[in-house]
């Protein structure tokens, strides 16, 4: 099946640094990736759509600015969250398609963020 | 919009017993799909099922069976026997095609099983 994998899977970070986070594609070629925000106890929330060699588009309400996402080749997207402050501190979890199947989303493992 | 409602936000139920997670949706889309997903405290999303608009049949998988109802709008999944192992959040999901397949959560609903 198609795996999707997340790098690191925790991090704790300073405030004030920015942390990057990786998102991969092991199988197959994701033409789409989302990036998804969980805080605990609550939902997934879709921060933004990648596609690949295109820029991202961001939900309402999310810093573009804040949260840099790049999707540079078929199997990588990266998330850096800049300037992160405490409030930052979540779950994040992504997610690949490929072109053929739109509605079929593979989720990565996710990455606790924890800025101190 | 898309908008998915899981109206139950904890459930406790003790081992064997049977157990129901609802799901209520709102769409304007003729074509869309549903999902549920399995989240243990591990936190790794585990797919457990897609259902499209166009299959309204029911579906049982081992002791998951799912019961989709477009007339209510509603895409129920229930646990018969439950375990120990069952105990995770359980979301429900939906894709719109006119929403170019984004997916669009639940709350969740916190299931645990006791022994």
């Amino acid at each position: 099946g198609a795996v999707v994998s997340q790098h690191p899977s925790w991090v704790i970070c300073k405030s004030g640094t920015s942390v990057k986070i990786e998102c991969r594609s092991l199988d197959f070629q994701a033409t789409t990736m989302f990036w998804y925000r969980q805080f605990p106890k609550q939902s997934l929330m879709l921060m933004a759509t990648s596609n690949e060699g295109s820029k991202a588009t961001y939900e309402q309400g999310v810093e573009k600015d804040k949260f840099l996402i790049n999707h540079a080749s078929l199997t990588l997207s990266t998330l850096t969250v800049t300037s992160a402050h405490p409030e930052d501190s979540s779950f994040y979890i992504c997610s690949a398609r490929d072109r053929h199947q739109i509605y079929e989303q593979y989720f990565g493992p996710g990455t606790r963020l924890t800025v101190t | 919009a898309q908008k998915v409602t899981q109206a139950q936000t904890e459930i406790s139920v003790v081992e064997k017993e049977d157990v129901t997670l609802d799901c209520v949706y709102e769409t304007r889309d003729t074509t869309y799909y549903l999902f549920w997903y399995k989240q243990p405290p591990s936190g790794e999303l585990v797919f457990l099922i897609r259902r499209n608009s166009f299959d309204e049949q029911n579906e049982i998988s081992g002791r998951y069976s799912w019961n989709f109802q477009k007339s209510t709008s509603s895409f129920n999944f229930t646990i018969t026997a439950s375990q120990v192992v069952d105990s995770a959040v359980y979301f429900c999901a939906l894709s719109e095609e006119t929403n170019a397949g984004k997916s669009t959560f639940g709350d969740g609903t916190t299931l645990t099983v006791k022994p």
